[in-house]
Parts: structure tokens; sequence; C-alpha cells
């Protein structure tokens, strides 16, 4: 079965502490992994996909097909970094998006 | 970047009454959109797949004949929430892809709040 599981609800670190939203998912084919994120009173939006590798607003994350992970990184915590985060997996051509329960990471000062 | 609109953002209805949610990309054509329904503090849940030209799809469990689908033209889609009851009180989302773009990234609209009285 076609599942993502984010297995925390809740993240709360404090500014310039290290972030990892974890994200594992089940998929027998070859997975396509998005993260997304919903910022207080805004649209859900694209932080990053797996295939491109890029770094946005600092955030990585890596395709471990090993332990079928696809966790979220940042060295250092930004405020500004609070938000929703979604963890999504593309299941089939029609772009249908599998969706993690989603994470809210607040930030500390 | 694509754009998808929404609109009414937020709408109180009573109860029985039916309420139509619009979902426009703006400056892309969308074959495809997807609508959401998020409930406080839970994810995302799919409820269908509207197809222009053609029927939604829709997700198991839920009803067709009460979550109408017209996806009539390449960049609107509307959702009917009919007879509507308080139990249907959400915010809805849609999102499409814009078939420009070959990179599986969908853009949402900014949901629609939806509270029966």
């Amino acid at each position: 079965a076609q599942r993502v599981t984010q297995p925390e609800k809740l993240l709360s670190v404090f500014k310039g502490a290290p972030v990892e939203l974890k994200c594992n998912y089940s998929y027998s084919g070859s997975p396509e992994l998005f993260w997304y994120v919903q910022y207080s009173r805004q649209r859900l939006q694209l932080l990053l996909r797996h295939i491109s590798r890029e770094s946005i607003k600092g955030f990585t994350a890596d395709l471990n097909k090993g332990e079928t992970s696809f966790h979220l990184k940042k060295p250092f915590a930004q405020e500004e970094d609070s938000a929703m985060y979604y963890c999504a997996l593309k299941a089939d051509s029609n772009y249908q998006l599998i969706w993690g329960a989603g994470t809210k990471l607040i930030i500390k000062p | 970047g694509a754009v998808v609109s929404q609109h009414p953002s937020w709408v109180i209805c009573k109860s029985g009454t039916s309420v139509k949610i619009e979902c426009r990309s703006l400056d892309f054509q969308a074959t495809t959109m997807f609508w959401y329904r998020q409930f406080p503090k839970q994810s995302l849940m799919l409820m269908a797949t509207s197809n222009e030209g053609s029927k939604a799809t829709y997700e198991q469990g839920v009803e067709k004949d009460k979550f109408l689908i017209n996806h009539a033209s390449l960049t609107l889609s509307t959702l009917t929430v009919t007879s509507a009851h308080p139990e249907d009180s959400s915010f809805y989302i849609c999102s499409a892809r814009d078939l420009r773009k070959n990179t599986g990234e969908l853009f949402f609209g900014e949901g629609s709040r939806l509270t029966v009285l």
C-alpha cells in the first residue's frame, strides 16, 4: 500500500538549533517525493522535491531508498521556519499525491 | 509562477443550503484539479480528482451527490456542497498542476473556509 508517515505531529526547537522532520514512505515503484510547507495564513507551497536535489531556505532532504525515508533537515533553524510541513509521495501519472499527516514546526526564540 | 485562486475564501451558510466554491488557474491551463478537505490540526484529505470535460473521480467514502464537482473549462473547477450540514464545515482546498511543467509540483489555492450553521 502507498503510504506516507510523518511520526511527529509537533516539533519544537530553539532558534539556531538543527531541525529534522521525519518522513517515511511505502511505495512499490520508484518514488517521487516532495516537501510542502504551509506558513500561518498562507497557502500550501512546494518547498522542495527530491528529484531536483536542491536546497531551499537552507532545507535539504535526501531520499534514502534503503530506509524508505525522505527526512527534511536544516542545520540552523530560524524563527520564520515555523510552519506546517507536509511530506508527499507522487502516486501516479495523474500527479495525485499521497500526503503525510504533517508536522507542525515551532521555532522558539 | 503558476497561480491558483479560490473563491470565496470564507462562507457561512444555513443548514440545508448549497454552497459553490470556485477554483481557477489564473495563468495556466489545468486538465486536472484536486479537491481536498482539511480538518483543524489534521492533514489534507483528498476528496476527488476533477477532470476537464469528464466526470470527477471521487475517493472512497466521499459522496459524489453531496459534493458535486464540475470542471467545465481548462481553468475552472467548481465544488458544490449540496444541502450543507454543520458536519460539512471545513476548510476546502483545491490544487492543480501546470501542464507546461513536468515537475510534479502542485499549485494550491488559498482555501475556502465553510461554516454551516
